[in-house]
């Protein structure tokens, strides 16, 4: 397991479309988050799941956003009818908490970049 | 109010000098934890060090050390001997153990070093 891995990390899109993202933790981590990070600020918390149930989410999370980890492993976060103003990175982080886990860091993977025309 | 605030958009130092990034943080929790991460223009952030609430003494990894002044609620990261691949965006965040999971961000602090 060589870290958390999102997909696809660039995609275009003309306004109106749909698009999917997809991130896949490390495979012993039991929490996974979901962050959006635009140009020139800090990474902006979406939601965050505890295996497969999703615990919290964000008020920047309009209804056209939705977040799902289905099995507790990989995540999907889908924006409809995106809007110029979605254009982000979206960043996945995974980490483990538990009794002896400690400080619970989080890992982030490389981001997945939207750009909506 | 800011959770996190990083004052210095914008930092240069010269290549195997010292530099502090400044961070301080508002939160009545008294359990939470400070984190420092470092973002290369590849865009993956990484972690650097963790500092615990109640920890006694500061924090330390490598050349990264957090100097942790509770009273006054300031987290700043030290890098000793900067290198070139030193040069990104750090960003000091915050997790408070009693008001949720999320953690809280600064807007980051863009760290140039010089040859």
């Amino acid at each position: 397991d060589t870290g958390v891995s999102q997909d696809p990390r660039h995609k275009i899109t003309k306004r109106g479309q749909n698009v999917t993202f997809r991130c896949d933790p490390i495979s012993e981590h039991n929490r996974l988050y979901w962050y959006r990070q635009t140009l020139g600020q800090g990474p902006e918390f979406l939601t965050y799941f505890q295996n497969e149930a999703q615990l919290e989410k964000s008020r920047l999370l309009s209804d056209r956003f939705s977040a799902e980890r289905p099995k507790g492993s990989f995540s999907t976060l889908e924006i409809q009818r995106t809007e110029q103003g979605d254009s982000a990175m979206y960043l996945c982080a995974s980490s483990l908490v538990g009794r002896l886990s400690g400080a619970n860091v989080l890992t982030f993977g490389a981001g997945s970049r939207l750009t909506v025309l | 109010a800011q959770k996190i605030t990083q004052t210095q958009p914008g930092m240069f130092v010269q290549e195997k000098e010292a530099v502090t990034l400044d961070c301080t943080y508002d939160t009545s929790d008294p359990s939470y934890g400070l984190f420092w991460y470092k973002q290369p223009s590849s865009g993956e952030m990484i972690f650097l060090i963790y500092q615990g609430s109640y920890d006694q003494q500061n924090a330390t990894e490598g050349r990264y050390s957090l100097n942790f002044q509770k009273a006054r609620k300031s987290a700043n990261l030290v890098i000793s001997a900067s290198q070139l691949g030193d040069s990104a965006m750090y960003f000091c965040a915050m997790r408070e153990a009693n008001t949720g999971n999320q953690f809280y961000f600064g807007t980051g602090t863009s760290l140039t070093v010089i040859p």
